[in-house]
């Protein structure tokens, strides 16, 4: 079985923290996405990576950057936490550009 | 703008009742569309569909696609409380290096005993 882990599933951080969300896959898939997930709003896509130091900004990046170095690690890291940060965080992994994606547990992060 | 719209945003059943969830959707290059569970954890895939009228079936599950009117249902018979869950409908959009997943808000399904 494909098993995606976020090494936090709940975190409290203060504004301005630096904020680090651990990812990690165990099935060689090439590509490796970050979604929030908030009430009403459904999933956004943060950022996404199709390839080892490859990334692409998805809908909604501001405040976000993500660190691709090795392929089955994909790390988001929120700068300088803010309060509209507070969220669950997805992380999911593909073996093709298209199709299923598989996905973490979540990393539930409020932001006081 | 791509968007996927899901209805109803909830509603609660009886075990043994019969549910049908809806998915409309406005996107560019449609692909597929996508069912998920989700439970209070991570979503687990239900189903994958790219063409119109093919039902897809697991057990109690079906779901099928129209592309001429664009949209999906996902059907649940004889529903027992462990399909209490938030339904999510993905729609894979694009071409190349930049298909993505466009998700709708979800249905929240509770079935009561």
């Amino acid at each position: 079985d494909v098993k995606v882990t976020q090494s936090s599933r709940y975190l409290v951080k203060r504004t301005g923290e630096k904020v680090f969300l651990e990812c990690v896959q165990d099935m060689d898939h090439e590509n490796m996405f970050w979604y929030r997930q908030d009430p009403g709003l459904g999933l956004r896509l943060i950022y996404f990576s199709y390839d080892v130091k490859m990334k692409e900004k998805g809908d909604i990046p501001e405040g976000y950057s993500v660190s691709r170095e090795k392929k089955e690690r994909f790390s988001l890291i929120l700068e300088s936490a803010s309060t509209n940060q507070t969220s669950m965080y997805l992380c999911a992994s593909s073996p093709h550009r298209g199709g299923e994606l598989f996905f973490g547990e979540g990393s539930r992060l409020t932001v006081l | 703008e791509d968007k996927v719209v899901q209805s109803p945003l909830s509603l609660v059943v009886h075990e043994g009742d019969t549910v049908t969830l809806n998915c409309s959707y406005e996107v560019t290059n449609f692909r597929s569309l996508l069912w998920y569970k989700q439970e209070k954890k991570a979503p687990t895939f239900l189903f994958m569909l790219t063409s119109s009228g093919i039902e897809k079936k697991s057990g109690r599950l079906s779901s099928i696609l129209d592309k001429k009117e664009l949209f999906s249902i996902l059907n649940i018979t004889a529903t027992q409380t462990g399909d209490s869950a938030v339904y999510l409908c993905a729609v894979e959009a694009g071409g190349g290096a930049t298909n993505k997943l466009i998700f709708g808000t979800g249905t929240l399904l509770a079935v009561q005993p």
